[in-house]
Formats: C-alpha cells, sequence, structure tokens
C-alpha cells in the first residue's frame, strides 16, 4: 500500500530559528514529491521535486529530494510567525491512474 | 497554473440532508481530484472525475455517498448524500497532472 509520512507531526519554535521537516514514502510508479502550505482550507503549492540531489529554492524555503532513500526535507530558515501553517507532503503516482498520495502533515507553529 | 473556484465556501447542514459542492475551473482539464480531510488529518482522496465516464472512486468511498458529476472539461460537482456528524470535514476539488492546484475547499458542519 502506497504511503507517506512526515514527521514531526507538530513543532513549535521561535522566529528567527531554523527548522527541517520530513517526508518519506513508499509509492510504487513515483514521478514526482510536492510540497505544500496548508494555512486555512487550501493548500498553496511550494515545491515540485522530481529529480534526486537537486535543491529547490524560494527565499527561506528550500526542499530536496533523495529517491535512493525515499525522502524529502523541507528547509525554513529565520523562522516568522506567518510560516506557522501545516506543511504537506504528497507523492504524485502513475500507478494504475494518476493521483497524488498526501502525508498527515507537519503543524508548524512559530511564536515571536 | 489553474485558477479553481469553489463553492460554497462553507454551509452548517441538517443530518440526513444532501449538500452539492460545485468546482469550476478556468481552462479545460482532463482529471479532476476530489478530496476530502477531516478534523486534524490529512487529504484523502475521494475519486476522480472524468469527463464522459464514471468518476473513478477510492476505497472506502462509493457512488451512492458521494454521486459525482463532470458535464465538461472545466465543471465538476460533488453531493455528499444523507450526512452525518462524521462527515464534518474540508472538501477539496483540486486539478493539474504536474502540480495539483485546489479549490479554496468547503467547511462542511453536519449537525
Amino acid at each position: 500500500e502506497d504511503k507517506v509520512v512526515q514527521s514531526p507531526l507538530s513543532l513549535v519554535v521561535h522566529e528567527g530559528d531554523t527548522v527541517t521537516l520530513n517526508c518519506s514514502y513508499e509509492v510504487t510508479n513515483f514521478r514526482s514529491l510536492l510540497w505544500y502550505k496548508q494555512e486555512k482550507k487550501a493548500p498553496t503549492f511550494l515545491f515540485m521535486l522530481t529529480s534526486s540531489g537537486i535543491e529547490k529554492k524560494s527565499g527561506r524555503l528550500s526542499s530536496i529530494l533523495d529517491k535512493k532513500e525515499l525522502f524529502s526535507i523541507l528547509n525554513i530558515t529565520a523562522t516568522q510567525t506567518g510560516d506557522s501553517a501545516v506543511y504537506l507532503c504528497a507523492v504524485a503516482s502513475t500507478s494504475g491512474t494518476y493521483k497524488y498520495i498526501f502525508g498527515t502533515g507537519t503543524r508548524l507553529k512559530v511564536l515571536a | 497554473s489553474a485558477v479553481i473556484s469553489q463553492k460554497p465556501s462553507r454551509d452548517i447542514c441538517q443530518r440526513g440532508t444532501s449538500l452539492t459542492i460545485q468546482c469550476q475551473v478556468d481552462s479545460q482539464v482532463t482529471m479532476m481530484f476530489w478530496y476530502r480531510q477531516q478534523p486534524g488529518q490529512s487529504l484523502t482522496l475521494i475519486a476522480t472525475a472524468n469527463q464522459g465516464s464514471e468518476a473513478t472512486y477510492e476505497s472506502g468511498f462509493v457512488i451512492d455517498k458521494f454521486p459525482i458529476s463532470r458535464p465538461n472539461l472545466t465543471f465538476s460537482t460533488l453531493t455528499v448524500s444523507n450526512m452525518s456528524p462524521e462527515d464534518s470535514s474540508i472538501y477539496l476539488c483540486s486539478v493539474g497532472n504536474t502540480e495539483a492546484f485546489f479549490g479554496q475547499g468547503t467547511r462542511l458542519t453536519v449537525v
């Protein structure tokens, strides 16, 4: 059975801290791994990763994929209170029909 | 990227009733996905809606409970039928082959 596991489940940090969120997966017919930020209802897209070892970066956020060890990390440096959200990892699979398998999410709270 | 309009944004419904959620996309797409997110949980795929054919449901979800329509390549509806408090969730529609784009979500509370 396909699964995506995120850790930690929740995290509380202070502004300025650096955090690392983890995502491991066991998915047949892997196509890509995606990271989303969910603040209220709709997840917003952060990164899509398809190749190992190539870091994607956007401002204070960065992410990298290891297809050999089947995991990805999302780093947030110099955290701000606006980074408080649930961060979701999803894997796109083309096994049978095309679909996305979502992890449980990491709830990040950044304190002022 | 795609712009997806989903409505209603939220609703409070009586048990035993049904609610239909609409999803409109600003471009033609082959597949549309419907997800449920129960409180404190991640997104669970309900079904994939293809235009011109019946939706494909994931394990644990059935057409009688969650009928889906896909009349054209830009629109889909999901109905939550005969609701119970356990159906209280956020429902999300999504499109995308490389990266998933989401509608604004519908927060459903069943009382």
